[in-house]
């Protein structure tokens, strides 16, 4: 158990409404990732942060905003959420990427729906 | 950039069978890591195997296994004696260590069937 939490689990919301995913660790680990999953896809980067007020853009990141003013939590925002942003999202962590380790351990999952 | 393919959506093994889901992926970089991962209906996404492209012996954990061709950048995993609780959808992905981030393939759904 990595002890990432994300809440909320299930999210079902309107085009133009904007919606923040939360993601928490229990620990202190620097990296934390936000991945969006999708048929035919796989999972794909929308940000990443190597630690608090640290933040970059992934593979993905349109309509999506981030933020980390407390290493534990790194929240995603949907600022006015569209349809095609209905999926799975993954929050993760590299406990020890910064000294080169190479195992990311997620979160498990927030489903989100735009209707 | 780095991609990584999957080419196989789907595959289906008998229950004590073994299966061999494919992997390719495409890299100038000389060190990396690979690893597949397991995602079951739960939706958790489990690292299964992981190798380190420096090592030559490819990674063994218990009925899963990997034939890594670097020269042909190549990642296949091999499950032996596969069990119902395999079934799952198989994910490979890739790591450079510089670029901070996992590149996935679009992943097999593995049935396993009695």
């Amino acid at each position: 158990d990595a002890g990432i939490t994300q809440s909320p689990r299930y999210k079902i919301t309107e085009t133009g409404r904007q919606v923040t995913l939360m993601c928490h660790q229990t620990w202190s680990h620097s990296y934390m990732f936000w991945y969006r999953q999708d048929l035919g896809h796989g999972l794909r980067l929308i940000y990443y942060s190597a630690a608090a007020d640290i933040t970059d853009k992934g593979e993905v990141p349109d309509g999506y905003v981030v933020s980390r003013s407390k290493t534990e939590n790194f929240p995603l925002t949907l600022e006015s959420a569209t349809r095609s942003q209905t999926s799975v999202y993954f929050c993760a962590i590299n406990p020890g990427l910064a000294g080169g380790e190479d195992e990311q351990f997620f979160g498990p999952g927030t489903r989100l729906t735009v209707l | 950039a780095q991609t990584v393919t999957q080419s196989q959506p789907e595959m289906s093994v008998q229950e004590a069978e073994t299966v061999t889901l494919s992997c390719t992926y495409d890299t100038s970089e000389s060190d990396y890591y690979l690893f597949w991962y397991k995602q079951p209906p739960s939706r958790q996404m489990i690292l299964v195997i992981r190798q380190e492209a420096y090592k030559q012996q490819n990674a063994t954990e218990n009925r899963f296994s990997v034939n890594f061709q670097k020269a042909a950048k190549s990642f296949s995993l091999k499950i032996s004696d596969s069990q119902l609780g395999d079934a799952a959808m198989y994910f490979c992905a890739y790591w450079a260590g510089t670029a901070s981030k996992l590149t996935f393939g679009t992943g097999t759904r593995l049935q396993v069937t009695l």
